[in-house]
């Protein structure tokens, strides 16, 4: 069973990069998809984007020329880092993990089958 | 970019009961839909793929249908672990989006 786990700050300053690691266990890191969401608080989930193995990477628009997200597979795991924080970022971010083969035969992240547990980064002052 | 609608945001039902959550896109993504449950304070759960497929150790309550457009997720036999959020996500087209969440209460 492939666990999760995200750690970083957990409180950043506005306009400052916040970076988050999520380390892989239980798993090889080839076989899936590395993806971020976030959840402000009370509020729903919004998809950050997703690398894959090899370090290929898709970021939401809405977050593309603030959001980098890496992989290393030396070290079992991946990273986000987004950059020129405001109080609109403070969330609950997750990292999760995925693929599946589509009706072609291709293969993609798609949805999470599995999850960390979470952690709250706040941005302020 | 896809946007979801789920009806409805609030879902009050009693235990025992059967429920049903729709979720509605934008434009078709014929059968890439995912629904996840998400606990309090926990990270969300994956229930459901490909619209009705369901994930390995769900119980067989949850069931999903639907293309196209239109989706729904149903529970039969509702038991008081149930009584969470439930979200739709699509994996059509990217970027992926999440409907904006169904909080099933008890009545």
């Amino acid at each position: 069973q492939v666990r999760l786990r995200e750690s970083g700050p957990g409180l950043v300053k506005p306009s400052e990069t916040l970076s988050l690691t999520c380390a892989v266990s239980g798993g090889s890191m080839d076989r899936f998809y590395w993806t971020w969401v976030r959840q402000p608080p009370g509020k729903g989930l919004d998809y950050i984007g997703y690398v894959s193995h090899t370090g290929d990477a898709n970021y939401n628009p809405s977050l593309r020329s603030r959001v980098t997200i890496s992989v290393d597979t030396s070290k079992s795991q991946f990273s986000l880092r987004l950059s020129s924080v405001t109080a609109a970022d403070t969330a609950i971010y997750y990292c999760a993990g995925g693929g599946y083969f589509d009706s072609r035969g291709n293969y993609g992240p798609g949805f999470c089958d599995f999850w960390g547990q979470g952690i709250l980064v706040t941005v302020s002052p | 970019v896809i946007w979801m609608t789920q009806s409805p945001t609030l879902l009050s039902a009693s235990p025992g009961d059967r429920v049903t959550i729709s979720c509605r896109t934008t434009q078709g993504i014929s059968n890439y839909l995912a629904w996840y449950q998400q606990r309090p304070g926990k990270a969300p759960e994956l229930l459901v793929y490909a619209a009705s497929t369901l994930q390995r150790g769900v119980p067989s309550r949850f069931s999903g249908s639907g293309s196209g457009t239109d989706f729904t997720l149903t529970i039969s036999g509702l038991q008081s672990e149930d009584f969470v959020v439930y979200y739709c996500q699509q994996y059509y087209s990217f970027p992926y989006t999440f409907g904006q969440g169904t909080k099933l209460e008890i009545k």
